[in-house]
């Protein structure tokens, strides 16, 4: 199955900044790739779909200005949170579909303080 | 709107014996559906699937069951091993639709 990393596995922060979260896939060429968010001990919420070449599409609710998506590659997409607040902090996954499943990063905790 | 629900919070087992997980889902569009396995700080590892054209799938000590008209499924462990604690999600994705909609998750605590 595809392997999937993602870079930094965590991250603190500063409120204000900006954070970059970088999602591979490394065996796998993917046109699509998914970012989630987890927060503790809830449910994997999908944030947006991220498509290669294109602009990523975003679900309800979610700030397509405060969430940058870039997915530049086949293998790479980026996530930037801009200007983070405390309330940011979570657990953000990535994924890729493979041939029947999809395939999971290790995901990034980040923090903000 | 919860599509996908996964209304036991948490289940303890013996080892050796049984885990039944339940998953039930509102979107009759849905037609196929997974079960990943999650340990803390992880991502989630697929576990094993089923299309809406089946109503059982085996693999290994994980059998997943698909009710369609009850619009439920089932993942069962059996036996259930310490290694197996962990939370697991049911997730379903709708025909020609890339998504997936995860429930709340189910903690599992396999008891030596």
């Amino acid at each position: 199955g595809a392997v999937v990393s993602q870079h930094p596995s965590r991250v603190i922060c500063k409120s204000g900044t900006s954070v970059k979260i970088e999602c591979r896939s490394l065996d796998f060429q993917a046109t699509t790739m998914f970012w989630y968010r987890q927060f503790p001990k809830q449910s994997l919420m999908l944030m947006a779909t991220s498509n290669e070449g294109s602009k990523a599409t975003y679900e309800q609710g979610v700030e397509k200005d405060k969430f940058l998506i870039n997915h530049a590659s086949l293998t790479l997409s980026t996530l930037t949170v801009t200007s983070a607040h405390p309330e940011d902090s979570s657990f953000y996954i990535c994924s890729v579909w493979g041939e029947y499943e999809q395939y999971f990063g290790p995901g990034t905790r980040l923090t903000v303080t | 709107d919860q599509q996908v629900k996964q209304n036991s919070p948490s289940l303890s087992v013996q080892e050796g014996r049984i885990s039944i997980l339940n998953c039930d889902y509102t979107n009759s569009m849905f037609d196929y559906f997974l079960w990943y396995k999650k340990y803390p700080a992880e991502g989630p590892t697929f576990l094993i699937s089923i299309s809406s054209i089946k109503d059982k799938n085996e693999d290994g000590r994980f059998t997943v069951f698909l009710n369609k008209s009850a619009k439920h499924l089932s993942l069962h462990i059996v036996p259930s091993q310490p290694g197996d604690s962990a939370v697991y999600f049911c997730a379903a994705s709708a025909l020609d639709d890339y998504k997936l909609s995860f429930g709340a998750g189910t903690t599992v605590t396999v008891r030596a």
